[in-house]
Order: C-alpha cells, then structure tokens, then sequence
C-alpha cells in the first residue's frame, strides 16, 4: 500500500531529447507527488511538485503529468541538457497531516553531449 | 526560501567513537525535522521524524540507542551515532517542514559519514 515504483532505474538521452521517467503508487489515499534531484554528493532538491487537482504542471522545461485513475505520474525533461544529468526521485505522501514521504528507488539519467 | 544546512559535510572517525550530525533551517521554522540515510545508488531511507520538544519516532529496524536524535528546537536537530562502525557508513540527509500543515520537506546537502 506504502510503494511508489519508479521507472526506468536509468535513462540515457541525447541532449536537446525528451527525458521520461514513471512512477506509480498504490495507497489512493497520496494526495502530494513532488519530484526530486540529486546531484551526486549533494542533497536532493526540490525540482516539481503536483497534486491531484490538476492532471498536469509545467515549470520551465520540468512538466509532471498527472493519472490519478491509472494512480500514475511521470516527469518529462523537455530540451534536456547535459546540465540535466542526476538522479531523479519521485515520491508520494499526504499533503497534510502526519505523513512521510514514500520515495520511488530512482532513476540516474545521463544526457550526452 | 527554505534553506536547510548540515554540519559537518564530511566526517571520519574511528570505530566505536560517536559521531554528531547537525541539521538547520536556516530561514524558517522547521514544525518536523526527518532523518535518512542513503547507500550508494540507493533511495533515501527514514530513519526517524523528530518534533521540537519530543523524543522522535523511529522506523521498525532503527537502533534508537545507536541513532540519538535531539529536536532541541524549531531550527536545530542533531543526530548522533553512537559507538560507529565501518557498517554506519552512510551518507546521512536531513529535511525539514515548515509549519505551514503541508508535508513539503525541504533537504540539508547531506553528511557523509566514513567510519574506519
């Protein structure tokens, strides 16, 4: 019930590609969908976050997009740079009330030259 | 903004030494403060959610006595690890949520801890 699958584990795409990478959850109760970047040696940061009132979300070239009845999201890197190159987690919680965050096992993508 | 720091950004220490990690929302008030831990090209894994004032809530498997939390107050949270072991090795990251009521965390760098 707790599990959010997230795939692919990684993702190589040439730069000015489209990068995807999917996540889906189980407990129907998850109202909070943020993703996550990692660079390695840092913590992750903040990159997107949605919630299920809306069935998508665009900052820059960073768009979630959002099947609540397929209990999917997926994160699209439009015009990907090599800038772009980390890892990629995306969890679920509850927006509010005691709840934690149930991260996906992440994916490394590689944007080459 | 939501700015969280960790001190130190490394460490190495011998085995069986105890270890400090400090963890600081620098621009707001954190209401919880979460630590986890991160294996190599591993996700993150909770290992307690501390509230200022309160002794924390561990996650099942988590050695209490070995993993000291201190919540002391609404920007400082410690870890410690106590009597280290080359097996603790980890790098260890905080986050932090603001009173807001919403479960939004808000991540320090990290702490990268080597124990001999």
């Amino acid at each position: 019930q707790q599990q959010v699958k997230q795939s692919p584990q990684s993702l190589i795409v040439q730069k000015g590609g489209i990068s995807i990478i999917n996540c889906a959850y189980e407990n129907t109760a998850f109202d909070y969908f943020p993703w996550y970047q990692q660079f390695p040696g840092k913590g992750p940061a903040l990159l997107i976050a949605i919630r299920p009132d809306v069935s998508e979300k665009k900052e820059g070239r960073f768009t979630i997009s959002f099947n609540k009845s397929a209990k999917q999201f997926s994160l699209h890197i439009m015009d990907s740079q090599p800038g772009d190159s980390a890892t990629y987690f995306c969890a679920a919680s509850l927006y509010s009330g005691y709840s934690t965050l149930t991260f996906g096992k992440g994916t490394m993508l590689l944007v080459s030259p | 903004g939501a700015v969280v720091s960790q001190h130190p950004s490394w460490v190495i220490c011998k085995s069986g030494t105890s270890v400090k990690i400090e963890c600081r929302s620098l621009d707001f008030q954190a209401t919880t403060m979460f630590w986890y831990r991160q294996f190599p090209k591993q996700s993150l894994m909770l290992m307690a959610t501390s509230n200022e004032g309160s002794k924390a809530t561990y996650e099942q498997g988590v050695e209490k006595d070995k993993f000291l939390i201190n919540h002391a107050s609404l920007t400082l949270s410690t870890l410690t690890v106590t009597s280290a072991h080359p097996e603790d090795s980890s790098f260890y990251i905080c986050s932090a949520s603001k009173p807001s009521g919403s479960n939004e965390q808000f991540f320090g760098p990290g702490t990268r801890l080597t124990v001999l």
